[in-house]
């Protein structure tokens, strides 16, 4: 099982150009996350998804917008890349909540994105 | 934006030596504490999900206790060694439904052989 995959690793764009980043999990998970991570600051929430066709913002969705058209693939857009939007970005999935709380979230390996 | 703090940030240990670590919470509206293990150039990878108050949970020389009522977690080693070395991750879950997950900064774990 490969588990939870993000397309593409690095990138670097330019600002104001238009991007796409892929997720897709194989473990038939419910919920989907997208996350930044920054130097000095823990993992913040960008978008989140519970299920295929339903999408929901995060801590900072500003900037980003996702889709969810499949359950097993989560999209990340940036329609017009700024700076402050370089970051590694991970995204994670889980199985939904089943009232006890118990669900661990299963993350990729990132993906390092650099906006000149 | 909930206020998840660990401390310390980041600390060397001696091999063989055994260390822990903090993770404080809202009190309020609690529903789980995640630990994550993160070594670098890899994913977190999850270590624990706990619920209940006086939880305590073990995975090989590496444990956990949870206080909901004060609002901490400890992350205990035991005996380190090197392959312990790594960044630990506390995230706070306040509601269910969704499993989101409001993350620390991490502790970060040195093993000096």
């Amino acid at each position: 099982n490969a588990g939870v995959t993000q397309t593409p690793k690095f990138r670097v764009l330019k600002t104001g150009q238009s991007m796409t980043l892929l997720c897709a999990q194989d473990m038939n998970h419910e919920y989907m996350y997208w996350y930044r991570q920054d130097p000095g600051m823990g993992l913040r929430l960008i978008h989140y998804s519970v299920g295929e066709g339903t999408t929901a913002k995060g801590e900072v969705p500003d900037g980003y917008n996702v889709s969810r058209l499949k359950k097993q693939n989560f999209l990340l857009g940036l329609e017009s890349a700024a700076p402050s939007q370089t970051s590694v970005y991970f995204c994670a999935s889980s199985w939904r909540d089943d009232g006890v709380g118990n669900q661990p979230q299963h993350f990729g390996d990132g993906t390092r994105l650099s906006i000149l | 934006i909930l206020n998840v703090e660990q401390s310390p940030q980041s600390l060397h240990v001696q091999e063989g030596d055994s260390t822990n670590f903090t993770c404080s919470f809202p009190s309020s509206n609690f529903y789980a504490l995640h630990w994550y293990r993160w070594e670098t150039a890899k994913s977190p990878e999850a270590l624990f999900v706990m619920t209940l108050n006086g939880d305590e949970k073990k995975k090989g020389r590496i444990s956990a206790t949870l206080n909901t009522k004060e609002g901490y977690s400890y992350l205990y080693i035991k005996g380190s060694q090197p392959e312990d070395s790594a960044t630990y991750l506390c995230a706070f879950n306040h509601a269910h439904g969704n499993n989101r997950l409001a993350f620390g900064k991490g502790n970060q774990v040195v093993v000096i052989p």
